[in-house]
């Protein structure tokens, strides 16, 4: 069964970069699409963007546009984000997340990792 | 831009008792609509994709429905492992984005 395994907690100064790690086991990933999404403390999801590891496909939201990578290692089956500039606002959860699809319209998450807290503090 | 909204954002009810959540889309979007459950300290469960298809193990007291821009999850006779907050989750097609609702949280009356 495919579990995604995040990397640990991190604590950054503004302005700096994080990068996170989504590493599946007992499975692949590389032909489903991983999207990162994040949760500030006590507050709802902001999807970030997607990756689809096999074919290096892409798509971002807006939002994050300009701040977020996306990257993916088929050989390991491990998905990055790296957001940079860092401010205090986005000290939350990241949870990445394989999509799956019940038509080429219809997407949703059914296998989540267990999420990294990333704190942004001076 | 489609905006989902959830009511009540939070829902007090009594172990054995009836919950009804609503979800409702700014424009139509058919039945392209996922449910999830979370509880506090851990990652969202895929409860409904498609609306109304179940996802594996979720228990048959949960139930979701509704097409177009409204739509429900039920819970009939709630557990106490049923306490969790509740989103809805909607994917645009283009551009591509996931968009959720704000969330409803379930508590003990």
């Amino acid at each position: 069964q495919l579990q995604l395994v995040q990397s640990g907690a991190e604590v950054k100064k503004p302005g700096s970069s994080v990068k996170v790690s989504c590493k599946a086991s007992g499975g692949s990933i590389n032909s489903f699409p991983i999207s990162w999404v994040r949760q500030a403390p006590g507050k709802g999801f902001d999807w970030m963007g997607e990756i689809i590891p096999m074919f290096g496909t892409l798509n971002y939201a807006p939002k994050f546009q300009g701040r977020v990578t996306i990257t993916a290692d088929k050989s390991t089956s491990t998905v990055y984000m790296e957001l940079s500039s860092l401010r205090s606002e986005d000290t939350a959860v990241y949870f990445c997340a394989r999509e799956n699809k019940v038509t080429d319209y219809y997407y949703y998450m059914d296998v989540w990792g267990g999420g990294t807290t990333v704190t942004v503090s001076s | 831009e489609i905006v989902m909204t959830q009511s009540p954002a939070t829902l007090s009810v009594s172990p054995g008792e009836r919950a009804t959540l609503s979800c409702r889309a700014s424009q139509s979007i058919t039945t392209n609509l996922a449910w999830y459950q979370q509880k506090p300290g851990q990652a969202p469960r895929l409860l409904f994709y498609a609306a109304s298809t179940r996802a594996t193990g979720v228990p048959a007291r949960f139930s979701g429905s509704g097409s177009g821009a409204e739509f429900t999850l039920t819970i009939t006779s709630l557990q106490s492992e049923d306490f969790a907050v509740y989103y809805c989750q909607h994917y645009n097609n283009w551009p591509p984005e996931f968009t959720f609702g704000p969330g409803t949280r379930v508590d003990l009356k």
